[in-house]
């Protein structure tokens, strides 16, 4: 089956740790994207990359760290840094400037 | 940077009614995307439309790019409609990001 996978699904993070959501796709697509999501709002864009080994900031990066490594994959980090990271995270991916398809989400929770 | 608006913000219909939603956008596109978010969150490509018309079963988009703005038509709707819709630019010849729309919240009630 062809798509993004997101993993996990529901995660948990206490204050001052740093924790790492996982994005793969197998869609062959050289764009990937994270998008933030808050309760009844819109998506806000935190990084994005064109090519492996490059990406760029969104409007939201501040607290966020990411890696392209590989074409299939682009894993975000959220760091201590970020003070309200309680949010739904999203992937994408698309080839530059088409269609974009996304994952499932994961649902961040800080207690 | 560009501006995208959505209207309306919310809406309620009854089940087998017609909706038109609109996005505006504040500069010139060169692709433009209608989402469907379902009440668990995932987020479903309804359209790839920089320009023109498409449809698909009981939903069609038209994009009038040089008006900048786009519809989305939901014609005899469904409860498995309900969700949120969002509309995505991007990216432009002044922006190399897809920003998105605030998003139009429809209930479809039986």
């Amino acid at each position: 089956d062809g798509g993004i996978t997101q993993s996990p699904k529901y995660l948990f993070r206490k204050e001052g740790q740093n924790v790492t959501l996982s994005c793969e796709q197998n869609l062959n697509h050289d764009a990937m994207y994270w998008y933030r999501q808050d309760p009844g709002q819109g998506l806000r864009l935190i990084y994005y990359s064109q090519i492996v080994n490059d990406f760029q900031k969104g409007d939201i990066a501040e607290g966020y760290s990411v890696s392209r490594e590989k074409k299939e994959s682009f894993p975000l980090t959220v760091t201590s840094a970020q003070k309200n990271p309680t949010a739904f995270y999203l992937c994408a991916s698309s080839i530059p400037g088409q269609k974009q398809f996304f994952g499932p989400g994961t649902r961040l929770t800080v207690l | 940077g560009i501006q995208v608006e959505q209207s309306p913000p919310d809406l309620i219909l009854q089940e087998g009614a017609n909706s038109t939603l609109r996005c505006n956008f504040s500069d010139s596109v060169n692709n433009l995307q209608w989402f469907h978010q379902n009440p668990w969150g995932q987020l479903i490509n309804l359209f790839y439309i920089p320009s023109g018309t498409k449809q698909n079963g009981r939903l069609s988009a038209t994009t009038v790019a040089t008006e900048r703005y786009s519809l989305l038509y939901i014609s005899s709707s469904q409860t498995t409609d309900s969700g949120v819709y969002f509309c995505a630019v991007g990216p432009g010849t002044s922006y190399d990001k897809v920003i998105f729309g605030p998003g139009t919240s429809l209930s479809v009630i039986p």
